[in-house]
């Protein structure tokens, strides 16, 4: 079965300053990875996705993730943080197989200070 | 941009009480989901729906809860005798392709069981 941790259940960061959160996936095979963000009140917005390729993928918002086979990992970054990136994130793993549920970690809440 | 339209936002209900909660997916994908997520806690799976059955399902969808794709256009979830537990955000998705496709989310319905 899958899953997915994000060890930090809180970050704050001060606006300007990178950020990083992590994600720890475990599957069998090489998943489909996610990441949405999520403001509050708010639906599920997707950041970015990595199926295959490059392991550096580049999303909206200025974020990227690197896909690490070897430490099963899916970490974002920013490199500078605006006080609008202030919301819950969300890394969520896909199976390559039919029906595809993605499976999410429990979240990471990002608050920017000024 | 086309996008996942859920109704309603909100919905107040007794506990005992059927709700139904409606799910617009975008026209042209395939496959439907819906998650859920209790305040403070992660999305969790419930249910994914293609060609017009349920493909997979979680230990949370037991038979109080049942999916239905009634017009080509709506997707809902019924959730027969609500529960104190039942108490949460409800997302609806849908993908257009089954092995590269992303999830696309509505923005979420918000059911409250006094």
């Amino acid at each position: 079965a899958q899953s997915v941790t994000q060890p930090d259940i809180h970050i704050t960061v001060s606006e300007g300053a990178s950020l990083e959160l992590r994600c720890n996936y475990s599957y069998g095979a090489t998943p489909y990875l996610f990441w949405y963000v999520q403001s509050p009140g708010q639906g599920l917005q997707l950041l970015l996705k990595y199926f295959s390729g490059d392991t550096l993928v580049q999303g909206i918002k200025g974020f990227e993730a690197e896909f690490k086979r070897s430490q099963s990992s899916f970490n974002l970054r920013k490199p500078s943080v605006h006080w609008s990136d202030a919301a819950e994130y969300f890394c969520a793993v896909g199976a390559r197989a039919a029906g595809n549920k993605l499976t999410f970690g429990g979240g990471t809440r990002v608050l920017v200070k000024p | 941009e086309p996008e996942v339209t859920q109704t309603p936002s909100h919905q107040v209900t007794q506990m005992g009480q059927e709700v139904i909660l409606r799910c617009v997916p975008i026209s042209n994908h395939l496959y439907f989901y819906w998650y859920r997520q209790i305040l403070g806690q992660k999305v969790e799976f419930l249910v994914s729906f293609y060609n017009n059955e349920i493909s997979e399902k979680s230990e949370i969808f037991d038979d109080q809860f049942s999916v239905e794709r009634p017009d080509g256009s709506n997707f809902t979830l019924k959730i027969r005798s609500t529960k104190l537990e039942d108490s949460a955000m409800y997302f609806c998705a849908s993908r257009a392709t089954q092995n590269t496709g992303e999830l696309f989310f509505g923005e979420g319905s918000r059911l409250t069981v006094l």
